[in-house]
């Protein structure tokens, strides 16, 4: 069974510019959830995904914002980027984390915003 | 919000030392799970607790979800250079997305 994948690995943006981070989860998992990793804070939890619905969502700016369709995907967008925004972005995926929390997370993108 | 609280930061150990790593928290959670975490890669799951008092064994770990369920600690016995990674805790309430710990760094010396 192919675990989460998420694309691209890495990315290199400029401050204002946007990006888009994609997320396939487990085959059969519906529940998406994205976290952000710095050094400095840890992982940070941005916002859950379970059947096309925002079911959580973290301390974030508004320009932090995601979506899944109907397979299960996700992607997330970060508009206007800034410096503080380099972190890595890592997808995480459960059946349905209200019944079984176990997460599994796939290899993450390192976003560098310059 | 929760936090945990997770010691730890870092440990340099000789192979073969057995580790213990601990989380705390002021909050109750319903569940606890170790992950460990490797350079580049996303964090993989080792271990989840779910009853007070529970004491899991997944190979050289064990891990213990603690009476008053605002804890958890996660020992390695006979440590080996691939356990080198940071180790996570984390921890669920209810409905609530899962709260991380800061991890531990794990250097294992040869």
């Amino acid at each position: 069974k192919a675990g989460v994948t998420q694309t691209p690995r890495y990315l290199i943006k400029t401050r204002g510019q946007q990006v888009t981070l994609s997320c396939s989860p487990i085959s059969g998992h519906r529940s998406v959830s994205w976290y952000q990793q710095t050094p400095g804070q840890g992982l940070q939890f941005l916002f859950e995904y379970f059947s096309e619905t925002q079911r959580n969502k973290g301390n974030f700016p508004g320009r932090f914002s995601g979506r899944q369709f109907s397979n299960s995907r996700s992607e997330m967008n970060v508009s206007t980027l800034e410096l503080g925004d380099s972190a890595l972005y890592l997808c995480a995926s459960s059946l349905d984390r209200t019944v079984d929390e176990k997460l599994f997370f796939g290899s993450g993108t390192q976003l560098s915003v310059l | 919000g929760q936090q945990l609280n997770q010691s730890p930061q870092s440990m340099f150990i000789q192979e073969g030392e057995d580790v213990s790593m601990n989380c705390t928290s002021s909050s109750i959670f319903n569940t606890w799970l170790w992950y460990k975490q490797d350079p580049g890669e996303g964090p993989v799951l080792l271990i989840a607790l779910y009853k007070a008092g529970e004491l899991t064994s997944n190979g050289r770990l064990t891990a213990q979800f603690g009476i008053t369920r605002k804890d958890s600690f996660l020992n390695i016995s006979a440590s080996i250079p691939s356990d080198v990674g940071i180790y996570f805790c984390a921890g669920q309430q209810g409905n609530t997305p899962l709260v991380f710990g800061k991890g531990t760094r794990l250097s294992v010396i040869a």
